[in-house]
């Protein structure tokens, strides 16, 4: 059983646009929701990070999308770049710093020069 | 800045062998974990520790053993490999004294069994 469900499992998109990756989690428990970004040959590193009090964080080009209700959660990178290439993961935790994360599918991203 | 060290990169097992996938980290952290890392399901926990000998299973445990006998060190051992034990392992730390609840992964640990 996935807790948490990430789409779509690869995207590309123009060097400039939009790049969104949505994730879907069942657990109401869940209190700490982080995106990893992983280059190849390289371990997962995190990115960016929020928790259900908050329905937005931004940081740079990067933005969580939080919504509770739905139990939902997105990653939207903006003005996307050659650079940010990789395989993006959402997560979910209980009582976040435990180190157990549920990770999502994974979605491999390539922005096109 | 070494953070957290996986050995061996790469491995290659026959059916049956046993063998240890070494993991230690030098930021003192409390927690470490494994995870492991296959096409389209993400990354999975293996086990995890909170602290020196105290260990616990994560979501897909059977087949591995671990130990933690210092902060600094948390082996995992395939106590038997079989084929579906393919794949790329990470270890993981990180501290309660996190306000983001950042894991540090080290580069990984890929194993095949033919």
């Amino acid at each position: 059983q996935q807790q948490v469900k990430q789409s779509p499992q690869s995207l590309i998109v123009q060097k400039g646009g939009i790049s969104i990756i949505n994730c879907a989690y069942e657990n109401t428990a869940f209190d700490y929701f982080p995106w990893y970004q992983q280059f190849p040959g390289k371990g997962p590193a995190l990115l960016i990070a929020i928790r259900p009090d908050v329905s937005e964080k931004k940081e740079g080009r990067f933005t969580i999308s939080f919504n509770k209700s739905a139990k939902q959660f997105s990653l939207h990178i903006m003005d996307s770049q050659p650079g940010d290439s990789a395989t993006y993961f959402c997560a979910a935790s209980i009582a976040g710093n435990t180190g157990k994360l549920i990770f999502g599918q994974g979605t491999t991203l390539q922005v096109k020069p | 800045n070494a953070g957290v060290t996986q050995t061996p990169k790469f491995q290659v097992l026959k059916t049956g062998q046993s063998m240890t996938l070494q993991c230690a980290q030098d930021m003192n952290h409390e927690y470490m974990s494994w995870y492991r890392q296959d096409p389209g399901m993400g990354l999975r926990l293996i086990h995890y520790s909170v602290g020196a000998g105290i260990t616990d299973q994560g979501e897909v445990p059977n087949g591995y053993n671990v130990s933690r006998s210092t902060t600094e060190d948390f082996p995992l051992r395939l106590l038997s490999a079989a084929p579906s034990q393919t794949s790329v392992y990470f270890c993981a730390s990180s501290t309660r004294a996190s306000n983001t609840g950042e894991l540090f992964f080290g580069e990984g640990s890929r194993l095949t069994v033919l």
